[in-house]
């Protein structure tokens, strides 16, 4: 079993759609997060949710919103797309013995 | 200027060689980590250190907390390790992940 699954992996979409990525974990970890990973490879903290609790936002748009229904799970739901929005996106889950950090697979936005 | 900074950005070397990536930082931590994202990319974690050293197979990670310094070394280089190698850390305010711009290491045959 993936520790970290998130789905779609590729999504190729028009401006001004909405769109989500989900995220599940089968660690029992607390913490879960997203990033996104720019042109340049350039990680960067969107969003941290602690048993589901934001406890980072870091500053991003508001058309970018992160929805935790349980702590399995958490999904980012995209409002409005612009093209900028194009990169990848990665959700985590940290925690247990270590606080070791394990990553999804990757989600490839293409804005178009 | 980055609170993680590792270096080089590139780096090419022949099968066989010793391979050291650097990474410094100006923050207070609480762990340290090297991930590794091969093409395709996928993010694997490699290590956590809070102190010490630490070896897994060819791979070995040490960190000087004082000197705010990270390196990551791989033994007997194989066209299989080309990948990007990204310093990670966790600062000891919250559980924010601050992370280097990566080392895109390529081994050739």
């Amino acid at each position: 079993d993936t520790a970290v699954s998130q789905t779609p992996k590729y999504l190729v979409t028009q401006m001004g759609n909405d769109k989500s990525i989900k995220c599940e974990q089968n660690l029992g970890h607390d913490t879960m997060y997203w990033y996104k990973q720019d042109s340049k490879k350039f990680l960067k903290i969107m969003f941290s949710y602690n048993n589901k609790e934001l406890i980072i936002n870091e500053t991003v748009p508001n058309r970018f919103s992160p929805k935790s229904p349980d702590k399995a799970h958490l999904n980012l739901h995209i409002n409005s797309l612009e093209l900028g929005d194009s990169a990848v996106y990665f959700c985590a889950a940290s925690g247990g013995e270590g606080n070791t950090i394990y990553f999804g697979e990757g989600s490839w936005l293409t804005v178009v | 200027k980055n609170e993680v900074e590792q270096s080089p950005q590139n780096l090419t070397a022949q099968e066989g060689e010793f391979i050291t990536i650097n990474c410094s930082y100006s923050v207070g931590i609480s762990a340290l980590h090297w991930l590794q994202q091969h093409p395709g990319g996928g993010i694997v974690s490699l290590f956590m250190l809070s102190s010490g050293k630490k070896k897994h197979g060819r791979l070995i990670a040490t960190i000087n907390i004082q000197e705010k310094h990270s390196s990551l070394h791989i033994t007997a280089s194989h066209p299989r390790d080309s990948a990007v190698y990204i310093c990670a850390v966790r600062q000891t305010s919250g559980s924010r992940l601050t992370f280097g711009e990566g080392t895109q290491l390529t081994v050739n045959p």
